[in-house]
Order: structure tokens, then C-alpha cells, then sequence
């Protein structure tokens, strides 16, 4: 079964909205996460690293301030894209590491900003 | 720095036909090399690895992977296709530290 979840699945928003996507490890404390974006027909991009009780490391070139992830606990890594607007539009995937770097993913977030 | 490429951003096959999607890498250290799958609007699941060991490995749905660290690659095939395997592909390596580097993918298209 799952061992990553991620919700929503799909949201449609208006842009300048802020919209927020939970990534959960259901079977195992993860102290670190990962966010990635994809867009479409195209590889995953890493935007950030979530650490549990410390600060994200972005990505050289992903706002940190649009971008708001927190890690408040060792199963629940979030994602805020703060003011959305349509080129935020993507497929957003979270994900955390197993043995030898091995990643779990969870299922994607397909945001669409009106 | 590490990197990845995959060769051959679409690859169509008959279903019975092998698959074989070609993937290099570029490392200084020895590296993990991965093998992940993609179906439209889904997460990615991984179809096997090299960690360390035999070189040849095996994975899920039939794929396997041979590891040639002369030739910096790490192809994955299939000796016959079925119209399920009709998905996205991603090679990725891991060095060390947290990143993991991912291939552009391959779409692989299978015809009846």
C-alpha cells in the first residue's frame, strides 16, 4: 500500500489565492522530505528539501517566500504556494527516502490557478 | 557533479517487441542508480535499483537493469512488451547528500 500521501489530489484556485498541499508519511517517521514540480511532459524538478523542526532548503531559483513549506511533525511535510497565479500551475510531488536514497512518492497535487 | 541522460525522449514498440530505454550517467563516486515509473496524473514508483553487488538486476513487471560502469550506463529493458507498460521513465542517480538527480524520462508508447 501507500506509504506517501498527498492531499489534495487536484484543486483549482483563483489566482492570488494561496492554496496548501499536505504530504504524509504513513509508515515511517521521516525527518526529511522532499518537494518536486513537474510540469507537463517534463522531469521533476527538486524545489525544496523539508526538515522536521528546522528551515527548508530551496533550490537555487525557487522562492522561498512563495513557496512556504513546513515540517511541524515527522509524518506531515506542507506546501503553501502563497498569491497563485497561473504559472504555478503544475504537478507537485512530495516524497521521502528510504534505504540508499531509494524514494518514496506519493501520488501528486495537480494545482490549476484560474 | 553528477548527471543524467537519457536517450531518446519517446520510444514506441510493438507489444511482444523488447524495450530497451537507454539511460547514462556522469559521476566521480559510485554511484545508486535508480529505474522509476510514471502513469499519467500519478506519483513515480520505483521499478528497481543498484545499490552495490550484481550488476545485473531485476525489478517489477519483468524490467531489469544492467549496471556497466566502463560504459557509465544503466539501460533498462524488457524482452516483451505489453500494451501496460505504457507509461513514463525515469532513470535517476544518487551520489551522497540528499539530492537525487533525475533523467529527463522516456515515454514509452506501445502499439498492439
Amino acid at each position: 500500500g501507500a506509504v506517501v500521501s498527498q492531499h489534495p489530489s487536484r484543486v483549482i484556485c483563483k489566482s492570488g489565492t494561496s492554496v496548501k498541499i499536505e504530504c504524509r508519511s504513513l509508515d515511517f517517521q521521516a525527518t526529511t522530505m522532499f518537494w518536486y514540480r513537474q510540469f507537463p511532459k517534463q522531469s521533476l524538478m527538486l524545489m525544496a528539501t523539508s526538515n522536521e523542526g528546522s528551515k527548508a532548503t530551496y533550490e537555487q531559483g525557487v522562492e522561498k517566500d512563495k513557496f512556504l513549506i513546513n515540517h511541524a511533525s515527522l509524518t506531515l511535510s506542507t506546501l503553501t504556494v502563497t498569491s497563485a497565479h497561473p504559472e504555478d500551475s503544475s504537478f507537485y510531488i512530495c516524497s521521502r527516502t528510504v534505504d540508499h536514497n531509494e524514494q518514496f512518492f506519493g501520488p501528486g497535487t495537480r494545482l490549476t490557478v484560474l | 557533479a553528477q548527471s543524467v541522460t537519457q536517450l531518446g525522449s519517446h520510444v514506441s514498440v510493438s507489444e511482444g517487441a523488447l524495450v530497451l530505454l537507454r539511460c547514462n550517467y556522469s559521476s566521480s563516486v559510485p554511484p545508486y542508480l535508480f529505474w522509476y515509473v510514471q502513469y499519467p496524473n500519478q506519483g513515480l514508483q520505483l521499478l528497481l535499483k543498484y545499490t552495490t553487488g550484481a550488476t545485473l538486476v531485476k525489478g517489477i513487471n519483468g524490467f531489469e537493469a544492467e549496471f556497466k560502469k566502463s560504459e557509465t550506463s544503466f539501460h533498462l529493458t524488457k524482452p516483451s512488451a505489453h500494451m501496460s507498460d505504457a507509461a513514463e521513465y525515469f532513470c535517476a542517480v544518487h551520489t551522497g547528500g540528499f539530492k537525487t538527480i533525475f533523467g529527463a524520462g522516456t515515454r514509452l508508447f506501445v502499439k498492439a
